[in-house]
């Protein structure tokens, strides 16, 4: 049972425009969202998380938006750069899940120039 | 801040033989540790969860015997695989938590068993 989903495997956009990732969890005991980024044969980057008291958390060009009632997070990337391209995992976890964290399939990212 | 260290970035070894990955938080303490695998083009997969002082809690279906998790310090956990066989050939990923939800990454260990 997949309880964090990504829906959309990859993802092409045009450098300047806005990136728009969006994941979906089933878990309804997440209260802790988080998005990585991720190169080949690297270990995932954090780039930012959110907390359910939250619907919205903004770093640089980088907005996280919370739909709890929709069990739905998203990630913007404005303007979106060529170096912006890699794969980007959402993630969650809860205190019942004792801290790990749940990761969603990976949307791949690729910003055109 | 908040760097995670892994060690070695790639391995190859024969089949029947051990490999220990090393996993330090270069600059916090990390009373969690955690150790992922991922395959070619799937998401990571926790294996287990390590705990300084104590023994590793492993995820359903991760033999514990195989991989052998120790986290001696608060800083440094190692994940050894015993026996390393080709179906145990992946990209283990290890990370620290300084804060509660918040997971740092090391940059990952490419294993390749022949």
């Amino acid at each position: 049972d997949q309880q964090v989903k990504q829906n959309s495997p990859s993802l092409s956009v045009q450098e300047g425009r806005i990136s728009i990732l969006n994941c979906d969890y089933t878990n309804s005991m997440f209260d802790y969202f988080l998005w990585y980024k991720k190169y080949p044969a690297e270990g995932p980057t954090f780039l930012i998380s959110i907390s359910s008291i939250k619907d919205k958390n903004e770093d640089g060009r980088f907005t996280v938006f919370l739909n709890k009632s929709a069990k739905h997070l998203s990630l913007h990337i404005v303007p979106s750069q060529p170096g912006d391209s890699a794969v980007y995992f959402c993630a969650a976890s809860g205190k019942a899940a004792g801290n790990k964290l749940t990761f969603g399939g990976g949307t791949r990212v690729l910003v055109k120039p | 801040g908040a760097v995670v260290s892994q060690h070695p970035s790639w391995v190859i070894c024969k089949s029947g033989t051990s490999v220990k990955i090393e996993c330090r938080s270069l600059d916090f303490q990390a009373t969690t540790m955690f150790w992922y695998r991922q395959f070619p083009k799937q998401s990571l997969m926790l294996m287990a969860t390590s705990n300084e002082g104590s023994k590793a809690t492993y995820e359903q279906g991760v033999e514990k015997d195989k991989f052998l998790i120790n986290h001696a310090s608060l800083t440094l956990s190692t994940l050894t695989v015993t026996s390393a066989h080709p179906e145990d050939s992946s990209f283990y990923i290890c990370s620290a938590s300084p804060l509660q939800n918040i997971q740092y990454f090391g940059a990952g260990t490419r294993l390749s068993v022949l």
